[in-house]
């Protein structure tokens, strides 16, 4: 089955930096992936779903790379602020019934 | 912001007692799914229905664990005997189906002392 590796387990930004997370996934026959927030205590806020015909995909202050080739989807979070501090979670749904695979996630901790 | 509504927000049970969780999708989603949320941030898939159809789900929830999703009723997740390793959030979520996003409810923290 899928398999997703992300990177890095824990990131510590200072504010107006740029913070970047990386997953790596094994199927090259997915098509569509997600990224999640989750803030202490709370549940996964969807942040963006990628489809793999884009490479390029533009959020409210994040960017999303998909890299096919590599297999490879990143999350930069472009002038970090402290109501980031959160875990970051990539997700690759299978081919049959859309079960989600999860990297282990991102702790990122934004300081002023 | 998801509409997926679960009860309760945190459960505590002793070993061996019934663990029960419940799960509202959201209007209009006829898939739900089940995942189990460890302290070190991992995600386990549990099982999936597809209106009050089981899609697919894992061994430990074929032993312990049942789940179900009438019509006109929430959704549930019980684990019959608990032990100290089921310890974790359940995170019920729902989707249209199909190749489209997948909304998450807030999670029932399952503490088994």
């Amino acid at each position: 089955g899928e398999q997703v590796e992300q990177r890095p387990p824990h990131l510590s930004v200072r504010e107006g930096d740029s913070a970047f997370i990386t997953c790596t996934y094994t199927d090259p026959n997915s098509y569509y992936f997600f990224w999640y927030k989750q803030e202490p205590g709370a549940s996964l806020q969807l942040l963006m779903k990628v489809f793999s015909s884009t490479e390029i995909n533009e959020g409210q202050g994040f960017t999303v790379l998909l890299n096919k080739k590599d297999k490879r989807l990143s999350l930069n979070l472009t002038a970090a602020h402290p109501g980031d501090s959160a875990a970051y979670f990539c997700a690759v749904p299978d081919s049959g019934y859309n079960k989600l695979t999860f990297g282990k996630g991102t702790v990122l901790l934004v300081s002023p | 912001n998801s509409k997926v509504i679960q009860t309760p927000r945190y459960l505590v049970k002793g070993q061996g007692q019934k663990a029960k969780m419940r799960c509202i999708p959201e209007k209009g989603h006829p898939v739900v799914f089940w995942y189990q949320q460890n302290k070190n941030n991992e995600f386990k898939f549990l099982i999936n229905f597809q209106n009050q159809e089981v899609l697919q789900q894992i061994d430990m929830t074929e032993k312990r664990f049942s789940a179900e999703c009438p019509s006109n009723s929430p959704c549930s997740l019980e684990i019959q005997s608990s032990e100290a390793g089921d310890s974790a959030l359940y995170l019920c979520a729902s989707s249209p189906g199909g190749n489209t996003e997948v909304f998450f409810g807030k999670g029932t923290r399952l503490t088994v002392v």
